[in-house]
């Protein structure tokens, strides 16, 4: 059975912080990992990777992903209050097109 | 543009009632997806449509009944649903269903809840 599993679960942070959010998976036919952060509502696309060793970056938010180990990391520096969500890791893979999410990290940042 | 619309944002149905949930997508998108999230889980995945027919079940109560009319949209018809049932619903579009074209973007979610 595939599965994604992230750790930590909850984090709470200081703005100006440094985090690491990690994903680790055991899926069939891996295609591809994707970064999802999700505040009230819906999940919103941050990254996608599919080769290992090449950092993604977007602003203060880079994501890497290491195919012979099983895992990614997403990594916000100088973090800010509206960092707070939860972020959700999903693999592609498998026979079919489903995304297997993890359950997601809960980040908290205080002012 | 990656918008997907879904409607109504928020649904307060009986256990006799019938009604539909609807998304739309216009990026040209050739496969969609519907979602149900309980309160602090991830989404688990409902249905997939790719090029308009139904590709995935994930063994699915019949009470929900999913209908994908032209390639923009989808909807997901309810009846007789349980308590249970109430969640947030998700719909999502990716360009289709298949490797490297996995990211999904996903409609803000109608709120349902089931008296």
């Amino acid at each position: 059975e595939d599965k994604v599993v992230q750790s930590p679960l909850s984090l709470v942070v200081h703005e100006g912080d440094t985090v690491t959010l990690n994903c680790s998976y055991e899926v069939t036919n891996f295609r591809s990992l994707l970064w999802y952060k999700q505040e009230k509502k819906a999940p919103t696309f941050l990254f996608m990777l599919t080769s290992s060793g090449i950092e993604k970056k977007s602003g203060r938010l880079s994501s890497i992903l290491d195919k012979k180990e099983l895992f990614s990391i997403l990594n916000i520096t100088a973090t800010q209050t509206g960092d707070s969500a939860v972020y959700l890791c999903a693999v592609g893979g498998g026979s079919n097109y489903k995304l297997t999410f993890g359950k997601g990290t809960l980040l908290t940042v205080n002012p | 543009d990656t918008e997907v619309t879904q409607t109504p944002k928020h649904l307060v149905m009986g256990m006799t009632n019938k009604k539909s949930l609807k998304c739309e997508q216009h990026m040209g998108h050739r496969a969609m997806y519907w979602y149900k999230q309980k309160a602090k889980k991830p989404p688990e995945l409902m249905f997939v449509y790719s090029y308009e027919k139904l590709s995935i079940n994930e063994s699915v109560p019949s009470r929900f009944s999913p209908e994908c009319p032209n390639s923009s949209l989808l909807n997901l018809h309810l009846h007789a649903l349980q308590p249970e049932d109430s969640a947030l619903y998700l719909c999502a579009s990716s360009q289709e269903a298949g490797p490297g074209t996995d990211t999904q973007y996903f409609g803000p979610g109608t709120r349902l809840t089931v008296l």
